[in-house]
């Protein structure tokens, strides 16, 4: 099974911050990477697809970049409803797998 | 609009059984690949099962293998899973998610969630 490694695990930001995620892929999964974010007691929500298309809907503030192992999720001016878990995930192969998440808490 | 509502969830002994659907609707439920994705208390997401536009193939994750059975009925625009020889480890939260079309499939659409307690 492909392992997928997000870092950090959790992060302390403010709103207007510029905010990184990376998600590392344990072999190259071209651009089979996604991904959701959640919020408490909600489902996950599709942010982004092929690693760097913008899911419908989706504000803009949010962008995923990389291919083959190493892929960055960025929002850029993080608002209030922004925090959230952030997960990634491959559909490379099967078992499609995700990262551990990260957490984005308010600073 | 795409709708997917999880049900069937509840609290069962270890060893037992459950039987969890997802109604779905605003969409052509017979032409997407469909999964279940669960998610125990205070973790991260993991992908359980997955099954063909037609039912005819099916996935598992290796912990589940020869005790769930997912399902479909496109008749009814329904996907099931049949959960036999339940483990305090399967509890969680169950959601059917949609499988998109695109080149590079991922999961597009969620239903809301079904809670799975597995104690004794």
């Amino acid at each position: 099974d492909i392992q997928m490694t997000q870092s950090p695990f959790s992060l302390s930001a403010s709103v207007g911050d510029r905010v990184t995620i990376t998600c590392r892929a344990s072999q190259s999964i071209n651009r089979y990477l996604h991904w959701y974010q959640q919020k408490p007691g909600k489902a996950p929500e599709l942010l982004i697809y092929a690693a760097s298309s913008l899911e419908s809907g989706v504000p803009s503030r949010f962008s995923g970049s990389g291919s083959g192992t190493d892929f960055t999720l960025t929002i850029n001016s993080l608002q209030p409803e922004d925090f959230a878990t952030y997960y990634c995930q491959h559909s490379y192969s099967t078992p499609p797998t995700f990262g551990q998440g990260t957490k984005v808490e308010i600073k | 609009e795409v709708h997917l509502v999880d049900s069937g969830g509840g609290l069962v002994k270890p060893g037992g059984s459950l039987r969890l659907s997802c109604a779905a609707s605003g969409f052509t439920f017979s032409n997407y690949r469909m999964n279940w994705v669960r998610q125990a208390p205070g973790k991260g997401l993991e992908w359980v099962s997955s099954t063909s536009t037609s039912g005819d193939y099916t996935y598992y994750v290796d912990s589940v293998k020869g005790r769930f059975t997912i399902s479909r009925d496109n008749a009814k625009n329904s996907l099931y899973l049949q959960m036999n020889s339940l483990r305090a480890e399967d509890t969680a939260v169950y959601y059917c998610a949609r499988e998109s079309t695109n080149y590079y499939p991922h999961f597009d659409s969620w239903g809301q969630g079904t809670l799975v307690t597995v104690s004794s």
